[in-house]
């Protein structure tokens, strides 16, 4: 079966300091990668999405960005963290195309103080 | 943009009663997804209703698609005090992108 894994689970730093979130799959092979990033009672924003390694789409420019150094590696980065950086930030996997559901990790917490 | 907006954004019901909640979309998708978000935690799938399907049955849950209205309803019936949570649905269009909802955040009362 498969699994997605994130870490860490929360994390607090402190503005202008850089960031690395990871999200790692099990169990398939070449899935679509996706990271959201959720504010406080608020819907699911996407951010980037992968079909592949090294393939990286942003949607919504901003402070952070994103890599796929492996087939089921996912890595979201920031040199200098903005206090609206804040938020509760998703990884996801699909297979290929859009007929087909999205399975999440258990997210990250992020405090920029 | 978010493609999704639900409605209504919270809903307070008693255990056994009905919850029924919207999510209106702008353009046309592939497909359309609804799923559970506990507090806290990750995502979880519920359910999948295609563009060329009107309406989707899985357990207590019943999904019904309007593409002419951009309109899809989740209805959950005889709630249990388990069904609180907040509820999103998502939309996929061409491509591999999904947009979510704002979601609706569901209190069930024992």
């Amino acid at each position: 079966s498969q699994t997605i894994h994130q870490w860490p689970a929360t994390l607090v730093q402190p503005v202008g300091s850089p960031l690395s979130l990871e999200c790692t799959v099990e169990g398939t092979s070449n899935p679509n990668l996706y990271w959201y990033r959720q504010a406080a009672g608020r819907g699911l924003q996407l951010l980037f999405y992968s079909v592949g390694i090294g393939q990286i789409s942003s949607e919504v420019p901003q402070n952070l960005s994103a890599s796929r150094p492996q087939d089921r590696q996912f890595i979201l980065s920031s040199k200098k963290l903005l206090l609206s950086d804040s938020g509760f930030y998703l990884c996801a996997w699909s297979h290929h195309g859009t007929a087909y559901e999205q399975y999440f990790g258990p997210g990250t917490r992020l405090t920029v103080t | 943009s978010q493609q999704g907006e639900e409605d209504p954004q919270a809903l307070s019901i008693q255990e056994g009663e009905n919850a029924t909640m919207n999510c209106s979309y702008k353009t046309s998708i592939n497909n359309l997804q609804w799923y559970r978000q506990n507090s806290g935690r990750g995502l979880v799938h519920l359910i999948l209703i295609r563009s060329n399907e009107r309406e989707k049955h899985s357990g207590r849950l019943r999904v019904t698609l309007d593409t002419s209205k951009k309109s899809s309803s989740l209805l959950i019936t005889a709630s249990r005090a388990a069904d609180t949570a907040s509820y999103f649905c998502a939309t996929g269009l061409t491509g591999n992108q999904f947009y979510f909802g704002t979601g609706t955040s569901l209190t069930v009362i024992p």
